[in-house]
């Protein structure tokens, strides 16, 4: 069956710290990838996804991630956190057949002073 | 622009009562979804739509049925609420296929008590 895991519930870091949020899926075929933040009260914003090519991939708010097909993983990663980061993560990942978007249970990041 | 707009924002039900919740996109997008979230389960597709007129089941759909009467309008029913639908409801919506676009717009969220 097809699932996504975060295996972090919650990490907290310094700011100025590197961060690395870890996401695992379980598909048949590689499937589209894409990780998204939530502020508190908002609705999600997509940081970056991954569809083919190049399998370090850059988004929004300075992230990167990379796709490892031999891991199943794709973690996201960031050189130095800032206190506006901390907010929750969702990894998400879609089939390549149809629409059916399936999220982690989501990473939230604290950043400490 | 507005972009996804959800209503109403919180709402608290008692059980077997029944409510819609309303989406809209001023995008005219083809695409639209509907999420809940729940404490560690993120969010979970309960159904899609990639036209008007048309829907499809997501991952938990047992319990709402929806409706895609205009394009820029995905409306989620409970016909008879259940503890077990209290959470946060998130509509989203697309221009393309999710795995070819570049981006899924989400709406606020709408909070929904059952008790």
């Amino acid at each position: 069956a097809q699932s996504v895991t975060q295996p972090d519930i919650h990490i907290t870091v310094s700011e100025g710290a590197s961060l690395e949020l870890r996401c695992n899926y379980s598909y048949g075929a590689t499937p589209y990838l894409f990780w998204y933040v939530q502020s508190p009260g908002q609705g999600l914003q997509l940081l970056l996804k991954y569809f083919s090519g190049d399998t370090l991939v850059q988004g929004i708010k300075g992230f990167e991630a990379e796709f490892k097909r031999s891991q199943s993983s794709f973690n996201l990663r960031k050189p130095s956190v800032h206190w506006s980061d901390a907010a929750e993560y969702f990894c998400a990942v879609a089939p390549y057949n149809n629409n059916d978007m399936r999220f982690g249970a989501g990473t939230r990041l604290t950043v400490k002073p | 622009n507005a972009g996804v707009t959800q209503t109403p924002k919180f709402r608290v039900l008692k059980t077997g009562q029944s409510m819609t919740l309303l989406c809209a996109q001023d995008m005219n997008h083809e695409y639209m979804y509907w999420y809940r979230q729940d404490p560690g389960m993120g969010l979970r597709l309960i159904h899609y739509s990639v036209g008007e007129g048309t829907t499809a089941k997501g991952e938990v759909p047992d319990g709402y049925n929806v409706s895609r009467l205009k394009k820029q309008n995905f409306l989620l029913g409970l016909e008879s609420a259940a503890p077990s639908q209290t959470s946060v409801y998130f509509c989203a919506s697309s221009d393309r296929d999710t795995r070819t676009n570049e981006k899924l717009f989400f709406g606020s969220g709408t909070q929904l008590s059952v008790l």
